[in-house]
């Protein structure tokens, strides 16, 4: 089984200031890791994604994320928000084993940047 | 353009008339799905296909079926909607290896069962 908790439904900051998202998973096996951004009216696109090389793992538009299996946290950070970052983001957790595939999403975290 | 195309965008239907979304990639991904997104919910996995006749049930799919007849195409079929499947929903693609590569998502099809 598999499972992955968003700790925080909102996040609001400030313009220039760090984000931080929060992600905790669940799986018997060894993940597979993403971050997914939805904006407003949009469709989902990729970030950033671990797959059991670095454990941190470099995205777009400055984002980064840290794979800590002691912690199972795979936790989304940008040093400096932009009003553009403001938008939904998902973290996935994803099994594939013996070609069954299962893709597991967190219920998001809407990020508010304030100007 | 490499893409995931959706249509209808928009459907508002009633109660027990069938319908059809249809989703189609151009990347020639064997991987393809579709979820439902709900407000407090996240995206749940309804169905999915490895390849071309292979499909198997996501964590929501009571009320569906899908089809994967071509490598391209993987329509949602809705036989008796209910309002229960308002949603907002999005197919998605991706290449062999679904761990390692990333999925390509469409626009999304906003669906009102009235």
């Amino acid at each position: 089984a598999q499972s992955v908790t968003q700790l925080d439904s909102h996040v609001s900051v400030s313009e220039g200031t760090p984000v931080l998202l929060r992600c905790n998973y669940s799986s018997s096996y060894s993940p597979s890791l993403f971050w997914y951004v939805q904006h407003p009216n949009k469709g989902l696109q990729l970030l950033l994604k671990y797959t059991s090389a670095a454990t941190l793992v470099k995205g777009i538009n400055g984002f980064e994320a840290e794979f800590k299996k002691s912690e199972t946290s795979f936790h989304l950070t940008k040093p400096s928000a932009h009003m553009s970052d403001a938008a939904e983001y998902f973290c996935v957790v994803t099994r594939n084993s013996g070609g069954y595939q299962k893709v597991t999403f967190g219920i998001g975290t809407k990020l508010q940047v304030i100007p | 353009e490499a893409q995931v195309t959706q249509n209808p965008r928009y459907l508002i239907t009633v109660t027990g008339k069938k319908l059809t979304v249809t989703c189609s990639q151009n990347m020639n991904h064997e991987y393809m799905s579709w979820y439902r997104q709900d407000p407090g919910l996240g995206l749940r996995q309804i169905y999915y296909s490895m390849n071309v006749e292979v499909t198997d049930k996501g964590d929501v799919p009571e009320g569906y079926k899908v089809s994967r007849k071509e490598k391209r195409n993987f329509p949602l079929i809705l036989e008796s909607p209910s309002p229960n499947q308002t949603s907002l929903y999005f197919c998605a693609s991706s290449g062999q290896g679904l761990s390692y590569n990333e999925q390509f998502f469409g626009p999304g099809t906003r669906l009102t069962v009235l």
